[in-house]
């Protein structure tokens, strides 16, 4: 199957600073990506599509400027949470479809980035 | 918004099938059936995902009625390990719309012994 990893798994910061949190593909190439939050006892929420090597398309509510997404490569997105405050702590969680081979059918999911802003 | 209806939450003894329904009364005819679960703070994970047919993997089996209004999965011989949040999502395939799974609230599954 396909593999999706993310770094940090983890992280704690303080408000004010900025956060990035970076989503791989790691065994195929994704044209598209997918980010999602996901606050306690809730589902997930879809945040932005991240197309390679072009701007990024926000669902409504989401503010582009505070969530910056960069797609720079076919194997590689990131999300950067901008001074980041209390009410931006959740489970940020990535998804990637294959572009080519036998997986394109289906997005996988990477395991998440928990993020907690003191 | 979603466009399926799942039970909040089923209980499932372990060792016996679990039966997971969906309802989908208004998926268009290019749209297919997909099923994720979520274990507590990890990332979704692929199940299985059918058009019109049955169909059947290492991990579950998808039954989709013939009118394809709704659906279930089916976990032969639950186990402890499949005790998670179950989710129904219809969608076009991803290759050929590139869009977005949109995920509902699912149903929570307690496989217990």
């Amino acid at each position: 199957g396909a593999v999706v990893s993310q770094h940090p798994s983890r992280v704690i910061c303080k408000s004010g600073t900025s956060v990035k949190i970076e989503c791989r593909s790691l065994d195929f190439q994704a044209t598209t990506m997918f980010w999602y939050r996901q606050f306690p006892k809730q589902s997930l929420m879809l945040m932005a599509t991240s197309n390679e090597g072009s701007k990024a398309t926000y669902e409504q509510g989401v503010e582009k400027d505070k969530f910056l997404i960069n797609h720079a490569s076919l194997t590689l997105s990131t999300l950067t949470v901008t001074s980041a405050h209390p009410e931006d702590s959740s489970f940020y969680i990535c998804s990637a479809s294959p572009a080519g081979g036998p997986f394109t059918d289906t997005q996988y999911f990477g395991p998440g980035t928990r993020l907690t802003v003191l | 918004d979603a466009k399926t209806t799942q039970p909040t939450s089923m209980d499932c003894a372990e060792g016996r099938a679990a039966n997971l329904p969906c309802n989908h009364s208004t998926i268009s005819g290019n749209e297919y059936v997909y099923w994720y679960r979520q274990i507590h703070s990890q990332g979704p994970q692929y199940i299985i995902h059918g058009l019109k047919n049955n169909e059947t993997n290492e991990m579950a089996s998808l039954i989709i009625t013939e009118d394809r209004k709704s659906s279930t999965l089916i976990l032969p011989h639950a186990t402890l390990r499949d005790t998670a949040v179950y989710y129904c999502i219809v969608s076009p395939l991803r290759n050929q719309a590139g869009t977005a799974l949109i995920f509902g609230k699912g149903t929570t599954l307690s496989v217990s012994s």
